[in-house]
């Protein structure tokens, strides 16, 4: 999960594992999230989103899960690839008055070894 | 393709100097954003748009300045007041109104203070 600090929580799974990665994020009133994909050296690219009037999204190889309860994000990726090597952000919009401006967590660092 | 493009990908400045950070999108997207990212953290904001003529102070605004002339264009300036400024640089652009949330980002500056 998110760690505050310098150092990013790591992940590391064999190919063709399922890999979970985990977020609590800090707003009870923030209603859309958003898992993002960072390469070296690029910028963030999006994966998927959740709303809160949800528990679960699914994409393709990737699920969302949202427990609002206890403020936890999940990320799921299905049978990994070592394309999928990246770090991986969470990230929470409250809406109202921070229309559009979204908190990122520290991220996530998941190596997939061949 | 549509997309948003940042100039340049890496930068050098001497201490004391100014420097701007290009942002360009041809998403048609009302707000445009820049973000900081250190190493092994998250993303801080700097300064948002959410319209022409108008933006606002991020989370670490401070030695920073932008302006937004045109919808496509939202340049960054580092100033000498910048304390710290060695870091990857990202901008992002998104739709105003309900799909606010989903953020799309250029490829990232990196600038180098010597």
């Amino acid at each position: 999960g998110e760690s505050v600090g310098l150092h990013l929580p790591t992940l590391s799974v064999q190919e063709g594992d399922n890999s979970i990665i985990n977020c609590a994020y800090s707003n009870s009133a923030s209603d859309y999230f958003i898992w993002y994909k960072q390469e070296s050296g690029k910028g963030p690219q999006f994966i998927i989103d959740i709303r809160s009037n949800m528990d679960k999204r699914q994409g393709q190889r990737v699920t969302v899960l949202l427990n609002k309860t206890v403020k936890h994000l999940s990320l799921q990726i299905a049978a990994t690839q070592p394309g999928d090597s990246a770090v991986y952000f969470c990230a929470e919009y409250a809406g109202g008055t921070s229309y559009g401006k979204l908190t990122f967590g520290q991220g996530t660092i998941l190596t997939v070894h061949p | 393709d549509g997309g948003i493009t940042q100039s340049p990908k890496y930068l050098f400045r001497k201490e004391g100097q100014n420097v701007t950070l290009s942002c360009e999108q041809n998403l048609n997207h009302d707000a445009m954003y820049w973000y900081r990212q250190d190493p092994g953290q998250g993303l801080r904001l700097i300064y948002y748009s959410q319209i022409v003529n108008d933006f606002q102070k991020g989370d670490i605004a401070e030695g920073y300045s932008v302006s937004r002339e045109k919808k496509e264009s939202f340049p960054l300036t580092v100033t000498s007041a910048q304390k710290n400024p060695t870091a990857f640089y990202l901008c992002a652009s998104s739709l105003a109104g309900e799909g606010a949330g989903e953020l799309f980002f250029g490829e990232g500056s990196r600038l180098t203070v010597l």
